[in-house]
């Protein structure tokens, strides 16, 4: 069955500093990943997905993340944060060859962003 | 911005009553899937509905029962519940199930923050 790890509980930064959350997933044949974000007292959010192609994918907010098939790892990096940012940040993985419509979630990873 | 909504978005209820949660999304989708999050917890899938047929039940206790009357709505049904399933629920939709070879994505409602005394 897939797995997703997300390696940090809480990141603090300072605003405008470089962030790299991360996320590993177990290995399968095809998968599609994915970074939610979640701001207080609100629903998931999609940050941005790979699906296939370009290893490098770019999403909302000037976020972006990278695909590493060996590592099986598909870390979120953004290269100034801001206040705003504040918030919990969940990878998500779907099974390629799945026909049962389920996302597998990581524990989340709460972004902690400090003036 | 979400095309989900649920109500309500709080809710307060004793282990003998009986509540319903409700979701409405208005995007046009297809799929639509009831999640529980807990604290320090990962999200938990609970179900999962393409065209209004359920086609993931995940080993979700009975005292949670799911109805989707139509591809617009989706109920989740709360009778004797413990004190563990006080959680924040949400509800979320895509245009197509999540399959192999789907890109759809997931949109997610606000949730309902269900606190069970």
């Amino acid at each position: 069955a897939q797995s997703v790890t997300q390696l940090d509980s809480q990141v603090p930064v300072f605003e405008e500093a470089p962030v790299e959350l991360r996320c590993n997933y177990s290995s399968s044949v095809s998968v599609y990943l994915f970074w939610y974000v979640q701001y207080p007292n609100q629903g998931l959010q999609l940050l941005l997905k790979y699906l296939s192609g370009s290893t490098l994918v770019k999403g909302i907010n000037g976020f972006e993340a990278e695909f590493n098939k060996s590592q099986t790892s598909f870390h979120l990096r953004k290269p100034s944060v801001h206040i705003s940012d504040t918030a919990e940040y969940f990878c998500a993985v779907s099974d390629g060859s799945s026909n049962t419509g389920k996302l597998i979630f990581g524990q989340g990873t709460t972004l902690q962003v400090k003036p | 911005e979400t095309g989900v909504t649920q109500t309500p978005r709080h809710l307060v209820m004793g282990m003998t009553n009986k509540k319903s949660l409700k979701c409405e999304q208005h995007l046009g989708h297809n799929a639509m899937y009831w999640y529980k999050q807990s604290a320090k917890k990962p999200l938990e899938l609970m179900f999962v509905y393409n065209f209004k047929e359920q086609t993931e039940n995940n080993s979700v206790p009975s005292r949670f029962s799911p109805e989707c009357p139509n591809s617009s709505h989706l109920f989740l049904h709360l009778h004797t519940l413990q004190p563990e399933d006080s959680a924040l629920y949400l509800c979320a939709s895509s245009l197509t199930i999540l399959a192999g070879g789907s890109t759809d994505t997931q949109y997610f409602g606000p949730g309902t923050r269900l606190t069970v005394l």
